[in-house]
């Protein structure tokens, strides 16, 4: 089967700094992506994550260890608009892009 | 705007009902995915169609279907409706050069 985990919630303050960690335990793991998802809107792609390393976007890096099974995304100069869910979300070889495989999301709320 | 339209926004029925909910995909996509997010929940996967035809499979219930049309756009009929289908119902389209699936607004379904 598939296991990933996330954070329900996190509380951080605007312009500082927040790391949301997701461990996945998966056959045959192909990539991972990080999608943000206001509430009741639809999901939107932030990174994808094949290779181990860091991968940066502006105020937005994640970063991928395939034998640890873990990753994280990192945000940088949180601002008020950043609160949303963050999803983690895993692929396999067996099915590749057939479907996405997501965590429950951490919920990140932004404070003044 | 991710291109990828749903129709309707909101749905609201009665217990036993059968609905349709209509996606259609950025021009050109060839691959539409279904995902149900209940309230607390994670999305979930249901259903995915490649260029008409059956790919991939989730968790769907034998009271739900899908299909994908010539033209491309998919409908996901739900049937002998219950209160726990209450949902919101996403789309999601991709391309076969990219890594991301752009997704719908979504249909939100009340079941009463």
């Amino acid at each position: 089967g598939q296991n990933i985990d996330q954070p329900t919630e996190m509380t951080a303050t605007e312009g500082a700094i927040v790391q949301i960690n997701c461990t996945y335990q998966t056959s045959g793991f192909n990539g991972l992506f990080w999608y943000q998802q206001h509430a009741g809107e639809a999901p939107t792609f932030l990174s994808y994550n094949v290779l181990d390393g860091l991968e940066e976007k502006g105020r937005f890096s994640s970063f991928l260890s395939r034998s640890k099974g873990y990753s994280y995304l990192l945000l940088k100069e949180l601002q008020m608009k950043d609160s949303a869910s963050y999803l983690c979300a895993v692929t396999n070889t067996g099915t590749g892009f057939q479907k996405l495989v997501f965590g429950t999301g951490t919920r990140l709320l932004v404070s003044p | 705007d991710s291109g990828v339209t749903q129709t309707p926004k909101h749905l609201i029925t009665a217990t036993g009902q059968r609905v349709t909910l209509r996606c259609s995909p950025r021009s050109g996509d060839l691959s539409v995915y279904w995902y149900q997010q209940s309230l607390d929940q994670g999305l979930q996967f249901l259903i995915q169609y490649y260029n008409g035809e059956e790919r991939a499979k989730g968790n769907i219930l034998e009271r739900f279907s899908a299909q994908q049309f010539p033209d491309l756009h998919s409908e996901l009929n739900l049937s002998s409706l219950e209160l726990g289908d209450s949902a919101l119902y996403f789309c999601a389209s991709r391309s076969g050069s990219e890594d991301e699936q752009f997704f719908g607004p979504g249909t939100r379904l009340t079941v009463l």
